[in-house]
């Protein structure tokens, strides 16, 4: 079964911490994609990946950067949090290009920054 | 950049009613279309993709059709049951990314 996971469902952190949340998918995909939900607002990419050490920025890269230094893994990195990346992070990867085939997501990880 | 819009934003049923969720988008150039599935506080679940050259596909009590020339795709739902509740999703990938309607959120009442 294809699986991708990430390392917390609920976390919770002091403004100006430094935050990692790690991805991990096993079915081999090239690309790989960090989103946030939040009410009203829809998923919105914040940082994709199509190869390893390779990264592109999407719509909401402001206070995040990451690192995938293995194909099977990928990081996103709040430098110093703030109350307003209070938020759902869902990681997804998909194989080939990103058009061309089935997007997988993990379960998620709440972030309450207090 | 593509927009993708889902119609309507919440729907609430009785059980067993056939349902029919709408999802259109502004830039024809799609690979595919991908329906997926979230329950609250989980993540999505991918429930059908119909590539751009096929005009239908089917999963159990789930069709799905696309219309790429229109912009449009339908998630028909048949015989709706209480545990179809949740947030349906469709997402669209153009260029490199996928984007992603603002979901449909239904209810089936028991």
């Amino acid at each position: 079964d294809v699986k991708v996971t990430q390392s917390s469902r609920y976390l919770v952190k002091r403004t100006g911490e430094k935050v990692f949340l790690e991805c991990v998918q096993d079915m081999d995909h090239e690309n790989m994609f960090w989103y946030r939900q939040d009410p009203g607002l829809g998923l919105r990419l914040i940082y994709f990946s199509y190869d390893v050490k390779m990264k592109e920025k999407g719509d909401i890269p402001e206070g995040y950067s990451v690192s995938r230094e293995k194909k099977e893994r990928f990081s996103l990195i709040l430098e110093s949090a703030s109350t307003n990346q209070t938020s759902m992070y869902l990681c997804a990867s998909s194989g080939g290009l990103a058009g061309g085939h089935e997007q997988f997501f993990g379960p998620g990880t709440r972030l309450t920054v207090l | 950049k593509q927009e993708v819009t889902q119609i309507p934003a919440a729907l609430s049923v009785p059980e067993g009613e056939n349902l029919v969720l709408n999802c259109s988008f502004t830039d024809s150039a799609i690979y595919n279309l991908q329906w997926f599935r979230q329950d609250p506080g989980k993540g999505l679940t991918s429930l059908l993709l119909i590539q751009s050259s096929q005009r239908e596909q089917t999963s159990g009590r789930l069709n799905a059709s696309l219309d790429k020339s229109s912009g449009r795709s339908t998630l028909y739902i048949a015989a709706s049951q209480p545990g179809d509740s949740a947030t349906y999703l469709c997402a669209v990938p153009t260029g490199n990314q996928f984007y992603f309607g603002t979901g449909t959120s239904l209810t089936v009442i028991p």
